[in-house]
């Protein structure tokens, strides 16, 4: 049982906009910053939005995040058939000194 | 260009302890700020954060699994080791090691290296 609540699958078309949903709770998405990663198949995370809405380079601007009160989202415009992968949430919990990751949302690309 | 590499066994038996080996290049552990963690991955399952050391020897560990847990950074060599007792079926998984500027912030990653425990 993770910390942090993701949906277990997301879908859509090739140029649609999809959203992946984090929640979490006062203690750490509600007053930290949360990161988001996308793992495609066989290979490691990647770091793909940082302090909830910054994103690293190299990153298309088609990915963006937000965040309000104690929940956190992924968004992706345009999709692509190359982003069908995992995407992780994650926060530091202030209560319990640890970094905290969501269940991972398996996003597929129809 | 930063990288990162776990070395370490593939294979080890119940109850025994569990040594993991980054090495890392591009950047430096005694930097303020550079902190280098732990994350495994259960095959099929989600991402879990074991442990971080940060540039200073702060040490932050899942409180889940602190008491098994040890991590150390030799600055000289750019290498930090992870050590876990007591191993069990259920710690078989990849091994990530990542580089950390903040908490749950980590911009680079090794390829990892999977562990099975059995006997």
């Amino acid at each position: 049982q993770s910390v942090l609540t993701q949906p277990p699958s997301a879908s859509g078309t090739p140029g649609q906009r999809v959203t992946i949903s984090c929640s979490g709770s006062s203690s750490n998405i509600g007053s930290n910053y949360v990161h988001w990663y996308q793992q495609l198949p066989g290979t490691a995370p990647k770091l793909l939005i940082y302090r909830n809405n910054q994103r690293p380079s190299g990153v298309p601007d088609r990915f963006s995040g937000s965040k309000s009160g104690t929940s956190a989202s992924l968004a992706i415009s345009g999709l692509r058939s190359e982003e069908e992968a995992d995407y992780y949430c994650a926060a530091w919990d202030d209560s319990l000194s640890a970094v905290v990751f969501g269940g991972g949302t398996k996003l597929t690309v129809l | 260009q930063i990288t990162l590499k776990e070395s370490g066994p593939t294979l080890v038996k119940p109850t025994q302890t569990l040594t993991l080996t980054c090495t890392f290049s591009g950047f430096s552990l005694s930097s303020t700020g550079v902190g280098v963690g732990w994350i495994r991955q259960p095959p099929g399952k989600a991402l879990e954060w074991l442990a971080l050391i940060y540039w200073d020897d702060d040490k932050r560990y899942s409180p889940s699994l602190k008491s098994r847990l040890t991590i150390t950074k030799d600055t000289s060599k750019n290498q930090v080791v992870l050590t876990m007792t007591n191993m069990d079926p259920v710690d078989t998984a990849t091994y990530y090691c990542t580089r950390s500027v903040q908490l749950g912030n980590f911009a680079y990653w090794g390829q990892g290296t999977l562990v099975t425990v059995s006997s």
